[in-house]
């Protein structure tokens, strides 16, 4: 079946540091990737995407490359801020049974965040 | 564009009594799924509705929970009766076919106690 590995947490930097979150994926078809950041108090929200092998998702200083040779979807910032602290879940949507399971997520397990000043 | 609704954001319930959670999607999304995220892990699938039909259901515990989507658009989620490890946040999200991704609602809160 379907899973997701994430680095375990928590993660703990100084404001500025450079960020890597590692995720490792298993899949019997071609997933697309995703990456969901949970904000303290808030609910889940979509932070980036790849749907195909080497394509590169960004958003707000995120990036993240799709690796299909090493099964991965790191995901990395540059230099983080205090207001990036939260929880971070990789997630895969597999449409390889002919495209009926539409959309379906299998998330990791999720790594804290916690960036100080 | 209005997000994913859900009401209410937390609940408080005893063993063995029942609770509803309500979710409304995103306007024109077709898929809605519910999740249960314990904390500390990921969220899990429970049930997955395309329009009013359910596409997957193999994770949802079919002897105390149900969920239904009458008329394709907002959907409830029962459980009845609650175990003390049903505890958990309960998160609805809507997206449209072909892995686009989904979008969250704030989630229900359930403490069993």
């Amino acid at each position: 079946g379907n899973s997701v590995t994430q680095m375990e947490g928590p993660v703990t930097l100084s404001e500025e540091a450079f960020l890597t979150i590692n995720c490792t994926y298993t899949a019997t078809g071609y997933p697309s990737l995703f990456w969901y950041v949970q904000y303290p108090g808030e609910g889940l929200q979509l932070l980036l995407k790849a749907t195909k092998a080497d394509d590169k998702g960004s958003n707000k200083g995120f990036e993240a490359t799709y690796r299909k040779e090493t099964t991965s979807f790191h995901l990395e910032k540059g230099s983080v801020q205090v207001s990036d602290s939260a929880v971070y879940f990789c997630a895969l949507s597999d449409l390889s049974a002919g495209g009926t399971s539409y959309g379906k997520l299998t998330f990791g397990q999720g790594t804290i965040l916690t960036v100080h000043p | 564009e209005a997000g994913v609704a859900q009401s209410p954001r937390y609940k408080i319930i005893e063993k063995r009594q029942s609770v509803a959670f309500w979710c409304n999607p995103i306007s024109g999304h077709a898929t809605l799924y519910w999740y249960q995220q314990i904390l500390g892990q990921g969220p899990k699938l429970l049930i997955q509705f395309q329009n009013n039909g359910v596409v997957d259901d193999s994770q949802l515990p079919k002897d105390r929970f149900s969920a239904e989507r009458l008329k394709g658009v907002d959907s409830t989620l029962k459980i009845q009766p609650a175990k003390l490890e049903d505890s958990a946040v309960y998160l609805c999200a809507s997206g449209t076919s072909g892995g686009r991704g989904q979008y969250f609602g704030p989630g229900t809160r359930l403490t069993v106690t």
